[in-house]
């Protein structure tokens, strides 16, 4: 239990759905991110979040939307995505951004994405 | 440019002792992390080093030379469930601070 909680854990969905990833954590950190995992590559920081506010984004496809409605919840929507978008996601917490002072990432279990 | 290397994957023995190596090229440099993945699991923060030295906690140890741009994480008394992937991350500093991953190294630590 590392107090980041993301759901679902797996999820299967078609190219034209429309699903969101969930994440929440019991931290009381400023900072939450979303990250992607897929093999053969190192980890991918999409979003980065602090105090609810956007500070980053990495280039990522306008499929992916993230959403943060206060500090403590995080949300990815995910729509028309493509297969090679098949991978872990990892939501992840610190008590400030990690480039400013070192913080501590404490990961979600991940929410494992297969888009057929 | 911006670099992390570390072996894919190690094999050791139950009981024995094992480092893991990780190499990393930043513009500038504001400390490195392990992380432990286990298969399925959410990675899990092992260590931070930013001076240069040797970090103890229990069974675990973390190595950082700055002027090497080299660290290690050293694992004594092997047990099976230290099986899992180990995730080297840098902080870069300057303009473009953010983390740097590597691969990770699968450990298979075998009876």
């Amino acid at each position: 239990e590392t107090g980041v909680t993301q759901t679902p854990r797996h999820l299967v969905m078609g190219m034209t759905n429309k699903k969101s990833l969930k994440c929440e954590q019991h931290l009381g950190h400023n900072a939450m991110y979303w990250y992607k995992q897929s093999a053969k590559k190192p980890l991918e920081l999409m979003f980065v979040y602090s105090l609810e506010e956007r500070v980053e984004n990495n280039s990522v496809p306008s499929r992916f939307s993230p959403e943060c409605p206060n500090s403590s919840h995080l949300f990815l929507h995910l729509h028309t995505l493509q297969p090679e978008d098949s991978a872990l996601y990892l939501c992840a917490s610190s008590q400030d951004l990690v480039d400013l002072s070192g913080n501590t990432i404490y990961f979600g279990e991940g929410s494992w994405l297969t888009v057929v | 440019g911006q670099n992390i290397d570390q072996p894919t994957e190690m094999t050791a023995t139950e009981g024995a002792i094992v480092q893991i190596n990780c190499t990393y090229q930043t513009s500038g440099f504001n400390g490195l992390f392990w992380y432990q993945q286990h298969a399925g699991e959410a990675p899990t923060f092992l260590s931070y080093n930013v001076l240069d030295g040797l970090e103890e906690k229990g069974r675990f140890s973390s190595f950082l030379s700055r002027s090497k741009g080299y660290s290690y994480l050293l694992l004594k008394e092997l047990q099976m469930k230290d099986s899992a992937s180990y995730l080297c991350a840098a902080l870069n500093a300057g303009n473009n601070r953010k983390l740097i991953w590597g691969l990770g190294t699968s450990l298979a630590v075998n009876p």
